[in-house]
């Protein structure tokens, strides 16, 4: 089945800064890759979301950067606010198993 | 996006009693999942709710303990049984379609003492 690795597990940054999250995954079928933002006690939000037949998207401050070859993609967060402090997700779904895979989790300090 | 209403927020509960979780979603969805969260750490699947068959369970997890139900395309629900203190977790619905984004219940603090 998938497996999904995400680093690093804990990340910090001076606000204004720039923060990278990496994904690799192992199932050359996997098709879909979101992204979840989860504050403290909150359940999990998608915040990105890029398929297979994409390089490359971007929302505002977000954007996600996905190589099929290599199998990884990674969250790229721009000009970081407090606000954006919180755990991140990445995950791979494959088409087959019609079901998420997430990654252990990156979280992410922005300090002022 | 669709809305999930999770119920309950939280429980507490004696060792050796049983628990059912309710999600109600606002629209059909396709699929229908549940996790488990333990504090600081990722989500687990633990199975993937079928409307109207058996629910899949992943490696791990069984239905005597877990069984789930899921009568239509907006409701379902997961009973953890027989708990014991290992089942304090967190526990999470989630659904949506095949591929397309999956959205969260509220999750379910349950503590066992």
């Amino acid at each position: 089945g998938e497996n999904v690795e995400q680093h690093p597990s804990t990340l910090s940054v001076q606000e204004g800064d720039s923060a990278v999250i990496k994904c690799t995954y192992s199932d050359s079928a996997s098709n879909y890759f979101p992204w979840y933002k989860q504050e403290l006690g909150k359940r999990p939000q998608l915040i990105i979301d890029i398929r297979s037949n994409v390089g490359e998207k971007k929302d505002q401050r977000i954007a996600v950067t996905l190589n099929k070859t290599a199998k990884h993609f990674s969250l790229h967060i721009t000009e970081t606010q407090p606000e954006d402090s919180a755990v991140y997700f990445c995950a791979g779904h494959t088409g087959t198993a019609s079901k998420l895979t997430f990654g252990t989790g990156t979280r992410l300090q922005v300090t002022l | 996006s669709a809305v999930i209403s999770q119920k309950p927020s939280r429980d507490i509960c004696q060792r050796g009693t049983s628990l059912t979780i309710q999600c109600q979603v606002d629209s059909q969805v396709t699929m229908m999942f549940w996790y488990r969260q333990q504090p600081g750490q990722s989500l687990t699947l633990i199975a993937t709710a079928n409307q109207g068959s058996e629910a899949t369970y992943e490696s791990g997890f069984v239905i005597d303990k877990f069984p789930i139900s899921r009568p239509n395309l907006t409701f379902s629900t997961l009973t953890v049984s027989n708990m014991s203190p290992e089942d304090s977790s967190i526990y999470l619905c989630s659904g949506g379609g095949v591929g397309t984004e999956a959205f969260f219940g509220q999750g379910t603090r349950l503590t066992v003492v």
